[in-house]
C-alpha cells in the first residue's frame, strides 16, 4: 500500500551543526507535505508545511525541500541546537483532508 | 490561542475494562482527529469529524471502539473491551477546515492497559 516513510530512524548531529532528514512518499496524489516535531510528553508540533506546486519552502532555521519527481522531502535544520533534540515526523495529504504519517526520525544533538 | 485540550494525561487500566478519553479541540476549528500512536510509530488516523459529523471511521475498530462529537466541538473516545494491544497514546487533533492547512494536535492521553 501507499505509505510515508523515513529513510533512517536515528540521526546524531553536532550542536552546531545543519541536520538533514529525509523522507520518502509513495502517493502520487498528495499534494499537501508537512514535518512535525514531537518532543518526548507532547504532542506533535508543527514545523512547516509545503504544497505540492513549490520545491523549496524556508521558515526560521528550517528548510523543506520537495522532489516531487523521486518522490522525496527533507527537513533541514540550521545551526541545530540541544532543543532541537526531538522526533521529526513527515505527513502527507493524499487529497482526503486526512494526515498520514510515517514512522518518524530521532534526532540527537551532541553537545 | 488556546491549544486542544486533552484528559486525562495518563490512564492505566486493566484489559476487558472501559475507558473514556475527553477532547476539546480549538475554538472555531470544524475538523476534529483522533489519532493513535503506539510507542514508536507515527501517529494512525482513528476517526475524523467534521462539524458533528462522523468524515472516515474506516481505521477504528468499531467492535471495540466508538467516538462522538455532541454539537460539533467536544469529542469523547471510549474503548470497550479494552486489549493489551490498545496500549498506546491517543492523540486528538483539530483543523479549520479548509483544504491543506496543518492539524493542531493536543498533547494526548497515555494509556496502559495490563
Amino acid at each position: 500500500g501507499e505509505s510515508v516513510g523515513l529513510h533512517l530512524p536515528t540521526l546524531s548531529v553536532q550542536e552546531g551543526d545543519n541536520s538533514i532528514i529525509n523522507c520518502a512518499y509513495s502517493n502520487s496524489a498528495s499534494d499537501y507535505f508537512i514535518w512535525y516535531k514531537q518532543e518526548s510528553g507532547k504532542g506533535p508540533q508543527f514545523i512547516i508545511d509545503i504544497r505540492s506546486n513549490m520545491d523549496k519552502r524556508q521558515g526560521q532555521r528550517v528548510t523543506v525541500l520537495l522532489n516531487k519527481t523521486v518522490k522525496h522531502l527533507s527537513l533541514q535544520i540550521a545551526a541545530t541546537q540541544p532543543g532541537d533534540s526531538a522526533v521529526y515526523f513527515c505527513a502527507e495529504n493524499g487529497g482526503d483532508y486526512k494526515l498520514s504519517f510515517g514512522a518518524g526520525t530521532t534526532v540527537t544533538v551532541r553537545a | 490561542e488556546a491549544g486542544v485540550a486533552q484528559s486525562p494525561r495518563y490512564k492505566i487500566i486493566e484489559k476487558r475494562q472501559s475507558v473514556a478519553f475527553w477532547c476539546n479541540p480549538i475554538s472555531g476549528h470544524a475538523t476534529l482527529y483522533w489519532y493513535q500512536q503506539i510507542l514508536g510509530q507515527g501517529p494512525k488516523l482513528l476517526i475524523q469529524f467534521q462539524n458533528n459529523g462522523v468524515v472516515d471511521d474506516s481505521q477504528l475498530p468499531k467492535d471495540r471502539f466508538s467516538a462522538e462529537r455532541l454539537k460539533g466541538v467536544d469529542s469523547t473516545l471510549k474503548i470497550q473491551p479494552a486489549k493489551l494491544e490498545d496500549s498506546a497514546v491517543y492523540l486528538c487533533a483539530s483543523t479549520p477546515g479548509s483544504y491543506n492547512s496543518p492539524l493542531h494536535f493536543g498533547n494526548g492521553t497515555r494509556l496502559t492497559v495490563t
